[in-house]
């Protein structure tokens, strides 16, 4: 009963760094989420992929990149970290028509 | 205006208290309706879910959807502690090819004092 597992949980990086958030889900779901919440914004929508093979742009793409490598894995990527980023990061993954379920987060602070 | 407005308190009850949590929403084509509860460092957990307008009850938890005033309400009865919480609310509308996308509130903070 795994569900969304993220990795790292926790990250600080130095500005200019780049780093990779992993996501992986075994639930089959198809479509996978990344989302950040930052104190007063709520939570707003990077990137997603409705299904293996797709990738498309949410909210705030600015700064990120992402993979769905296969069905269960879809990274998120900071190429140049900025302070700007400094957020909490969470993976969703939905089956169509369901709901979100979402992995525990990470904690990424840029210096 | 957003899509979605919730008051994001915070909002501080005794325990027992009766638990009122309301969102609005101005797109007219949300068909599906979600409660999360978010407890502090943790990812959001799906609390409630409802695809039509009424009232859909969990235990001590009710869910309740106006789709002609644009309108969806948690409430808690016999609130406990442990209940405190930020709770969101979310809704997507209908698309073809799992495209559709789920709109979050900002989130109420709730405190249950014993």
């Amino acid at each position: 009963n795994a569900g969304v597992t993220q990795t790292p949980k926790f990250q600080v990086l130095k500005t200019g760094q780049s780093m990779t958030l992993q996501c992986a889900q075994d639930m089959n779901h198809n479509s996978m989420y990344w989302y950040r919440q930052d104190p007063g914004m709520g939570l707003r929508l990077i990137y997603y992929s409705a299904s293996e093979g797709t990738t498309d742009k949410g909210e705030v793409p600015n700064g990120y990149n992402v993979s769905r490598l296969n069905k269960r894995e879809f990274s998120l990527r900071l190429e140049s970290a900025a302070p700007s980023q400094t957020s909490v990061y969470f993976c969703a993954s939905r089956r169509t028509g369901g709901s979100y379920t979402f992995g525990s987060g990470t904690r990424l602070t840029v210096v | 205006q957003k899509e979605v407005e919730q008051d994001p308190g915070p909002l501080s009850v005794p325990e027992g208290a009766i638990v009122s949590l309301n969102c609005t929403y101005s797109n007219s084509a949300f068909q599906y309706f979600m409660w999360y509860r978010q407890y502090s460092r943790k990812g959001p957990e799906l609390l409630m879910y409802t695809y039509s307008s009424g009232n859909k009850e969990d235990g001590r938890f009710t869910a309740q959807v106006d789709k002609s005033s644009k309108y969806i309400s948690l409430f808690i009865r016999d609130s406990q502690p442990s209940d405190s919480a930020t709770y969101l609310c979310a809704m997507s509308d209908i698309k073809q090819g799992g495209s559709e996308k789920l709109v979050f509130g900002k989130g109420t903070k709730l405190t249950v004092n014993p």
